[in-house]
């Protein structure tokens, strides 16, 4: 399968641990994207990598978040400090600038609960 | 500040019927718009992108148009199936760029045997 990949598909840890949660995208794609989404919402963007370059962060990324993209390849996202409003499913996405129309396409996602 | 809104926030339907989910948006500067099924606990599967050049694209069953100066998309599904049952949503670039997607809710989609 040659989709984008997240890991782990579920973690639930205990308020004010940190975690940290991977992303595969599919491996010609040079744009890589972080959204996250709550029940019943849609999803909402978080952070965009070009290559290796973090190009946009939303304000909805606080100093407690930080994600990384090393060679532009896979991509982590760490939350430190987790409180329990982070619970969310945290959603990865690529697309292919070369491709022109910019369609992006999203991995399982990883469920993120904080007990 | 772009705002997707999906119309209706739910629809039940018996096998067989043909159906339309909406979809507006506020800012209509857009550089094209995604249609997304997303099943319970799962991601997003990426189902049809209208560019904004585009008034109609079809895959299968499915048929979006794009009305860009209204603001408004639909989209079509023929000969609805049990298996067409889940959350339907739309999305835009939003903020001047062609890759921070602004969502809607979405559509929960229930289509019965």
């Amino acid at each position: 399968d040659t989709g984008v990949s997240q890991d782990p598909r579920h973690k639930i840890t205990k308020r004010g641990q940190n975690v940290t949660f991977r992303c595969d995208p599919i491996s010609e794609h040079n744009r890589l994207y972080w959204y996250r989404q709550t029940l019943g919402q849609g999803p909402e963007f978080l952070t965009y990598f070009q290559n290796e370059a973090q190009l946009e962060k939303s304000r909805l990324l606080s100093d407690r978040f930080s994600a990384e993209r090393p060679k532009g390849s896979f991509s982590t996202l760490e939350i430190q400090r987790t409180e329990q409003g982070d619970s969310a499913m945290y959603l990865c996405a690529s697309s292919s600038r070369l491709a022109g129309l910019n369609e992006q396409f999203f991995g399982p996602g990883t469920r993120l609960t904080v007990l | 500040k772009q705002e997707v809104t999906q119309i209706p926030a739910a629809l039940s339907v018996p096998e067989g019927e043909n159906l339309v989910l909406n979809c507006s948006f506020t800012d209509s500067a857009i550089y094209n718009l995604q249609w997304f099924r997303q099943d319970p606990g799962k991601g997003l599967t990426s189902l049809l992108l209208i560019q904004s050049s585009q008034r109609e694209q079809t895959s299968g069953r499915l048929n979006a148009s794009l009305d860009k100066s209204s603001g408004r998309s639909t989209l079509y599904i023929a000969a609805s199936q049990p298996g067409d049952s889940a959350t339907y949503l739309c999305a835009v670039p939003s903020g001047g760029s062609n890759y921070k997607l602004t969502f809607g809710k979405g559509t929960l989609l229930t289509v019965n045997p």
